[in-house]
């Protein structure tokens, strides 16, 4: 149980175009879910956390208006990146926390999704 | 504001050895979570161990255990008899109401 899946696992995109990535929980309910950044050899930067049925909450130095974030069911969650530039090429990851698993406040992880941009 | 300290870039321990990994953190929060997540090369994050900060008692899941200091927040990974298949990047991280990272150690394990 409790498995996470992005969509796409990898993505090349010429500069200046869009990219939209998908988080979906299969076997549970998330209210929750949540966007990371991670460079080459480095930690999770937490970019967001995306509420179902209301606006994501950026953190600081995040530009909402390039990483788009929707969430519109309780099993899926879109980052979409505007108008991409090299610069945005990363490992995006998102992680989801269950509706009904208050214990531990875990998250459960997708496998991540490499944007590279032209 | 949470933050998580992790003072070893790189770790190595021999085959079958025992090994531990340093996390410190820091935040204001009474009630919080700990966790050691494992990121190998296809960087699918792997749960390790958690625990909660209410519980004295060190949690453990076979191989692996922590020495949870909360005065000190302190949250030290115990690996022992090393495997292989262990080699890979762990990172220590703190969950409030959203999860806080250190900046990982890569361990690497010898034959």
């Amino acid at each position: 149980g409790a498995v996470v899946s992005q969509h796409p696992s990898r993505v090349i995109c010429k500069s200046g175009t869009s990219v939209k990535i998908e988080c979906r929980s299969l076997d549970f309910q998330a209210t929750t879910m949540f966007w990371y950044r991670q460079f080459p050899k480095k930690s999770l930067m937490l970019m967001a956390t995306s509420n179902e049925g209301s606006k994501a909450t950026y953190e600081q130095g995040v530009e909402k208006d390039k990483f788009l974030i929707n969430h519109a069911s309780l099993t899926l969650s879109t980052l979409t990146v505007t108008s991409a530039h090299p610069e945005d090429s990363s490992f995006y990851i998102c992680s989801a926390r269950d509706v009904s698993g208050v214990s531990y406040n875990e998250q459960f992880f997708g496998p991540g999704t490499r944007l590279t941009v032209l | 504001a949470q933050t998580v300290t992790q003072s070893q870039p790189e770790m190595s321990v021999q085959e079958a050895e025992t090994v531990t990994l340093s996390c410190t953190y820091d935040t204001s929060e009474s009630d919080y979570y700990l966790f050691w997540y494992k990121q190998p090369p296809s960087r699918q994050m792997i749960l390790v161990i958690r625990q909660e900060a209410y519980k004295q008692q060190n949690a453990t899941e076979n191989r692996f255990s922590v020495n949870f200091q909360k005065a000190a927040k302190s949250f030290s990974l115990k690996i022992s008899d090393s495997q292989l298949g262990d080699a890979a990047m762990y990172f220590c991280a703190i969950n409030n109401n959203d999860m806080r990272f250190g900046a990982g150690t890569r361990l690497t394990v010898k034959p």
